[in-house]
């Protein structure tokens, strides 16, 4: 099992509507969890971070970390067509250098008008 | 509050030529400092890492090179590009006490190779 890993996509989602995105993780990863938002040809922007369990909330944005089951999500409530990027999931190393992230490959979300 | 700067912007080297691309992070002391690549479509990357000057860890072997001469300063270099240095690189920022921070993304530099 990869460390951090998200389904590709394209995640397509009408106007108005909630996006899930999921993430899995491995043992290999600690118990720090991170939400990036990537517009097409610009860097990384972090959105959310989690580090309990339970959701967190943050306007239009949830998100639920999981530890039995070791998912961790984000909700986007209302979607709008300025929604539409790539999501990365980034977790915490376990070990080594504690500032290190494991990133996943990043779900491509669109929003349809 | 604390900023990130990274350049240029964007830049178009030949084939064999040298590199060299710099990032400076403000308004905080002592950062672990991280370079990425992104390949076109693809996921991060992580080339290099520092926990402070002159410590640098790499994480994929290459024709690439970091330096860290200054606390708050962090160098990719390359002696000779190779067409598979095309790509999206990005320098990133956590705070360097306690764990679990999240990393800060530069602005990055979108590199073609010719």
């Amino acid at each position: 099992q990869k460390e951090v890993e998200q389904n590709s996509g394209p995640l397509s989602v009408p106007e108005g509507a909630i996006a899930s995105l999921n993430c899995t993780y491995s043992d290999r990863v600690s118990q720090s969890f991170f939400w990036y938002r990537q517009y097409s040809g610009k860097s990384p922007e972090l959105i959310m971070s989690i580090y309990s369990n339970g959701d967190k909330e943050d306007g239009r944005f949830t998100a639920q970390l999981n530890k039995a089951s070791q998912y961790v999500s984000l909700l986007i409530r209302d979607s709008q067509p300025s929604d539409s990027a790539t999501y990365l999931c980034a977790a915490s190393r376990r070990g080594g250098s504690q500032g290190n992230l494991i990133f996943g490959k990043g779900t491509k979300l669109s929003v349809k008008p | 509050s604390q900023t990130i700067h990274q350049w240029p912007a964007t830049l178009v080297q030949p084939v064999g030529s040298p590199l060299s691309l710099e990032c400076t992070v403000e308004g905080t002391s002592n950062p672990n400092l991280y370079w990425y690549r992104q390949a076109a479509g693809r996921g991060l990357q992580l080339l290099f890492y520092s926990v402070g000057i002159g410590q640098i860890s790499s994480e994929v072997p290459q024709n690439l090179s970091a330096s860290r001469p200054q606390d708050r300063q962090f160098i990719l270099s390359s002696k000779k590009l190779l067409l598979s240095d095309s790509g999206f690189y990005l320098c990133a920022w956590n705070p360097g006490t306690g764990g679990g921070q999240p990393q800060h993304f530069g602005d990055g530099t979108r590199l073609s190779i010719l």
